[in-house]
């Protein structure tokens, strides 16, 4: 069974138009990430949410942005999609306490601009 | 940038092969873990091990760490076709996020 599910797979996009890709989980992990991963790259993390406390990293973009409305739901928002964009961005879980925990990744939805 | 640095960048090796990757950081850590990526699909989680730890075993894998030299190692024995794909550390730093960096990756090809 999916645990953490990504929508939808594949994104096309025009330049500049805003576009929001989700993700949801039924493991009720406090812990949810957002990743974008180009070509042969490492995964970079944009931002995370830990409950409901909302964490960017200091090279994200203004462009991105998140919501979290609940436990299970989080969505991706790029106001102003640009061609550097275009790329697999991944959604992460995971159950967080003082020790840590691994993360559950989705499939991943690839974001083409055109 | 906290993201940690992994060696080879590549690596070929025949079906039965033992495969080593590498894997540096630099600060401390709550605990380092290894996952596998197939090509353009989700990470899948293999392995974690604490900072309190310097070993673990998973079947086929075992995994160093040496704290003070901020370094993991990931061996997987016997390897496999199936093993193919790519392989990436990724360390949680802990603290009042628990954020989880990835490292740059290694790309595993085990020729049948």
């Amino acid at each position: 069974d999916a645990m953490v599910i990504q929508n939808p797979r594949y994104q096309v996009t025009q330049f500049g138009k805003p576009v929001t890709l989700s993700c949801s989980q039924t493991l009720n992990h406090n812990v949810m990430y957002w990743y974008q991963q180009k070509s042969s790259q490492a995964p970079k993390l944009l931002f995370h949410y830990y409950d409901k406390d909302f964490n960017n990293e200091a090279d994200t973009p203004d462009n991105f942005q998140s919501r979290r409305p609940n436990t299970s739901f989080c969505f991706l928002d790029i106001r102003s999609p640009g061609l550097g964009d275009a790329a697999m961005y991944l959604c992460a879980t995971s159950r967080q306490g003082r020790m840590g925990t691994e993360a559950f990744f989705g499939q991943g939805t690839r974001l083409t601009v055109v | 940038s906290q993201q940690g640095e992994e060696d080879p960048q590549a690596l070929s090796i025949q079906e039965g092969e033992n495969a080593t990757m590498n894997c540096s950081y630099k600060t401390s850590i709550n605990n380092l873990q290894w996952y596998r990526q197939n090509s353009g699909r989700g990470l899948v989680h293999l392995i974690l091990i604490r900072s309190n730890e310097r070993e673990k075993h998973s079947g086929r894998l075992r995994v160093t760490l040496d704290t003070s030299k901020k370094s993991s190692s990931l061996l997987i024995t016997a390897s496999r076709a199936a093993d193919t794909a790519s392989y990436f550390c990724a360390t949680d730093y802990g603290g009042a996020t628990n954020k989880l960096i990835f490292g740059t990756g290694t790309l595993l090809a085990v020729q049948p």
